[in-house]
Parts: C-alpha cells; structure tokens; sequence
C-alpha cells in the first residue's frame, strides 16, 4: 500500500515569497490533516479535512495561510506572504475516517520549508 | 490551555536494554492516547494506542502504561536497537473535539551499541 506522497520535499524562499505544498493521501483515507512542526517540537495541527469540507482550522494563520482539497482527495497548503517564523517542516496525514481509529494517522515524509 | 508534554528530551540507553519514555497530561478529557515514532527525515509513525479506561497495553516489544491518577503515560521499549533511535512523542486524542490530536514535545532516544 502507498503511503502519504508529498512534494516538494524540501523548500527555501525569501520572506513575502510565496509557497505551495501539496499531498496526495493513502487511498480510501477520507480524513486529510496538515501540520506544522517546528525544530524540537511536536506537531502542531494547522487544518483537518473530512471528504472536501474542513472539520478544524482554528490554528491555521488565515491571513497568510490557506488549504483546500476540492476533490476530497489531494490537498494544497499555501503561504502567502511566508514569513521567518514559517520555517518548519510541513506534515500531511490520512487517516480512514472519524468513525474508525481516527487517532491512528499515517504520515508524509513532510516538506522542509526555510524562509529567508 | 491543556497540552501534553514530556519530562526528558534525550534519553540514551544501551543496545539490549530496557527503555521508558515518559509522558504528563494534563486533560482529563482525553479518550485516547498514542505513542508515536519519528525518524530523521521522516514523518510520525504510529507505534501504539492506550484507551482512556485501560492502565496497560501491550504490543510488539512496547508497553504503554497509563496512570490516570497522576496523569502519566510512559513507553516501555524491551531489549532496545539500534532502530529504535528516533524521538518519540505521545499525542492524545479526544473523540468529541473531531479526534485531533495534540502532541507533547518529543524525547529523543539514543542507542548505544
């Protein structure tokens, strides 16, 4: 079974720049959630997705942050403007849906964004 | 507001050996809590989930114990190797909060052959 896809890996604009993430979930996965984790600390949940519809994103920074996932499939993460404290490193997750072990997420390899 | 957090950033042990990592939570609410693994360069691994109205469960050479009273949560890694080096976070997840998850800080675990 493939795993959580997402690209790029590795990323590096200047502050006011703008970037574009994407993830491509396990399949069947109805669950969607983007993260940001910061050097030396754990995840921190930006927007979770349920189909096509967002289920949270009261941690997601609207006014440079936006996320969409149109098909119920694959999903975009923008930042715009990016910011230096947007430096972080960028994880998707699936998960089968809220009705069956939702806490158990499979996880991209992430994208490492630095802003300079 | 309630998060979860971990009492040791770096813990290192010896190829064979036992490891605990621990974990404190402070919500109470919490129906679930996981243990996570994560890798250089790569994202969280689920490794395994506690119910709420258990205090123990075991796995493939892990052990999570969970002690409501006090609010802790420990891993327990038997017979520690080499690729068992990763940081590991606990998360804990609530059903009714649309089953987010809010993960501590990480400890990171060295393995010395």
């Amino acid at each position: 079974e493939a795993g959580v896809a997402q690209s790029p890996r590795y990323k590096i604009i200047e502050k006011r720049q703008s970037v574009a993430f994407w993830c491509n979930p396990i399949s069947g996965h109805a669950t969607l959630y983007w993260y940001q984790q910061i050097l030396g600390q754990g995840p921190k949940l930006l927007i979770q997705f349920q189909n096509n519809g967002v289920v949270d994103d009261s941690q997601l920074p609207k006014d440079r942050f936006s996320a969409e996932r149109l098909k119920g499939v694959d999903s975009t993460l923008k930042i715009q403007p990016a910011k230096l404290e947007d430096s972080a490193v960028y994880l998707c997750a699936s998960s089968l849906g809220p009705n069956y072990r939702a806490y158990e997420q499979y996880f991209g390899p992430g994208t490492r964004l630095t802003v300079t | 507001g309630e998060s979860v957090g971990l009492h040791l950033p770096t813990l290192s042990v010896q190829e064979g050996d036992n490891s605990i990592i621990n974990c404190a939570y402070s919500n109470s609410a919490s129906d679930y809590f996981i243990w996570y693994k994560q890798e250089s360069g790569k994202g969280p691994q689920f490794i395994i989930d506690i119910r709420s109205n258990m205090d123990k469960r075991q796995g493939q050479r892990v052990t999570v114990l969970l002690n409501k009273t006090v609010k802790h949560l420990s891993l327990q890694i038997a017979a520690t190797q080499p690729g068992d080096s990763a940081v590991y976070f606990c998360a804990e997840n609530i059903s009714d909060a649309g089953n987010m998850l809010t993960f501590g800080g990480g400890t990171r675990l060295m393995v010395k052959p």
